[in-house]
């Protein structure tokens, strides 16, 4: 039973512009999201993440923005470059049930020039 | 500069052959974790290791083994491979609390004959 979706499973964007990819989380008991991008032969690596307690965390160009009520999370990347070209993977964990990291499935974004 | 490195990269098995693989870090982390991840899904946890306390997810098949001889290594053993096992496997790690940075391997690409 997936308890994080992401619905998009690929997406295009021009070089310059606004990525946003989405996520959507069923468990209301998770408390602590993250984003991982992944390159192609490469493990995931850390993006960026926000607690529950907030619903906005900015890193350079990467903003997360959670809606706790919708149980909706989003990755805006600004502006999109073609290095960005990886896929995004959304997590999300509960805090109190251990150290379980819930995955989506991924959406492949591509930047073209 | 490799943090979490992961041997093979990929590795053929037979059907019911028992195969391992190996993951070993240089952060000197507490945590280590084992996920699958098949063609187009989420990465799912199999189990973790803090320290040298085993945990294992309600749904990880007994086919699935673990052993961590010490803080820098971290196998995983498959008894006998089903085509279904054929999958990613990640490693991670992370310093300590679920809300560490988790830092995944390159993965090893598990093909099943």
């Amino acid at each position: 039973d997936q308890q994080v979706k992401q619905n998009s499973p690929s997406l295009s964007v021009q070089e310059g512009r606004i990525s946003i990819l989405n996520c959507d989380y069923t468990n209301s008991m998770f408390d602590y999201f993250l984003w991982y991008k992944k390159y192609p032969a490469e493990g995931p690596t850390f993006l960026i993440s926000i607690s529950s307690i907030k619903d906005k965390n900015e890193d350079g160009r990467f903003t997360v923005f959670l809606n706790k009520s919708a149980k909706h999370l989003s990755l805006h990347i600004v502006p999109s470059q073609p290095g960005d070209s990886a896929v995004y993977f959304c997590a999300a964990e509960n805090s109190n049930s251990g150290y379980a990291l819930n995955f989506g499935k991924g959406t492949s974004l591509l930047v073209t020039p | 500069d490799a943090m979490v490195i992961q041997n093979p990269r990929y590795q053929v098995t037979q059907f019911g052959k028992p195969v391992t693989l190996s993951c070993s870090q240089t952060l000197n982390h507490n945590v280590m974790y084992w996920y699958q991840q098949k063609s187009s899904q989420a990465p799912k946890l199999l189990f973790h290791y803090y320290d040298k306390d085993f945990n294992n997810e309600a749904d990880t098949p007994d086919n699935f083994q673990s052993r961590r001889p010490n803080t820098s290594f971290c196998f995983l053993d498959i008894r006998s491979p089903g085509l279904g096992d054929a999958a990613m496997y990640l490693c991670a790690t992370s310093r300590d609390s679920f809300t560490d940075t988790q830092y995944f391997g390159p993965g090893t690409r598990l093909t099943v004959l």
